[in-house]
C-alpha cells in the first residue's frame, strides 16, 4: 500500500513556480522519498529522490521537513511540456528487504496553464 | 538518467494468443527487473519483480502461469501474457534497476496490448 498522500490534481501558470506538497508521515529512518512523473502514455520518469537533506537537480528541487514528514517538489519554472501525473513515493534504501520496490499512489495531476 | 526500452510498444492481439513483451536496458546492468501494469486512469500496479537468472517474485493476485516472467540477463527481461483475453487489455511498464548506492529504478515506454 502507498504510504503517501497528495492532492489529486493542482494547477499552475506556465513560467511559475509549482509545489507539490506530499504527506509521509508514517516514514521510518531507512526510507527515502522518491518523485517520479508521468506524462500521458508513457513511462514513468525519475525526478528526484532525499532522505533528509534537501536535494536540487536539474529538473526540481526537493525539501523534505525537519521531521521528514511531508516533502515538496519544486519546478520553478513549470512549462506546459511539465503537464502530467507526479508521484511521490517512500522506498526503504538500498539493504533492507524490499527496498527496491516501488508502490505507485494516485499521485497529483499537475496541469500547467498557457 | 539511464534508459531502458520496450517492444512493442503496442501489439494487437487474438483472445487466446500469448504475446512477449521485451524490455532492455540499454546503457546499465540491471540486476532488478519490474513490470507493471496500468489500467486506464488508474495508477502503476506491480506484477512482479525479477532478478537475473532467478525466478520471478510474483504480487499477490498475479498468475505466475498467466504471465510468464524471464530474466536471462543483465539487460533483458521478458513478460509473455499467455492465453491472452480482453481482461488482460492493459498498458505494460517495465522497469529496470542496477544495485548501488541510490538504487534508483528506471522505467520503459510501455507497451499498450489490446486484446481482442
Amino acid at each position: 500500500d502507498a504510504k503517501t498522500t497528495q492532492p489529486p490534481s493542482m494547477d499552475c501558470a506556465e513560467g511559475r513556480a509549482a509545489n507539490l506538497p506530499c504527506n509521509h508521515s508514517t516514514i521510518s529512518g531507512n526510507e527515502y522519498v522518491y518523485w517520479y512523473r508521468q506524462i500521458h502514455s508513457q513511462g514513468p520518469q525519475y525526478i528526484i529522490h532525499g532522505l533528509k537533506n534537501n536535494e536540487t537537480n536539474e529538473m526540481a528541487s526537493l525539501i523534505i521537513t525537519e521531521d521528514r514528514k511531508s516533502s515538496t517538489l519544486i519546478l520553478p519554472h513549470a512549462t506546459l511540456r511539465d503537464t502530467a501525473v507526479y508521484y511521490c513515493i517512500v522506498r526503504y534504501r538500498p539493504g533492507f528487504q524490499g527496498a527496491q520496490k516501488l508502490v505507485f499512489g494516485q499521485g497529483t495531476r499537475l496541469t500547467i496553464n498557457p | 538518467g539511464a534508459v531502458v526500452s520496450q517492444h512493442p510498444s503496442w501489439v494487437i492481439c487474438k483472445s487466446g494468443t500469448s504475446v512477449k513483451i521485451e524490455c532492455r536496458s540499454l546503457d546499465f546492468q540491471a540486476t532488478t527487473m519490474f513490470w507493471y501494469r496500468q489500467f486506464p486512469k488508474q495508477s502503476l500496479m506491480l506484477m512482479a519483480t525479477s532478478n537475473e537468472g532467478s525466478k520471478a517474485t510474483y504480487e499477490q493476485g498475479v498468475e505466475k502461469d498467466k504471465f510468464l516472467i524471464n530474466h536471462a540477463s543483465l539487460t533483458l527481461s521478458t513478460l509473455t501474457v499467455t492465453s491472452a483475453h480482453p481482461e488482460d487489455s492493459s498498458f505494460y511498464i517495465c522497469s529496470g534497476g542496477s544495485s548501488g548506492a541510490s538504487d534508483t529504478q528506471y522505467f520503459g515506454p510501455g507497451t499498450r496490448l489490446t486484446v481482442l
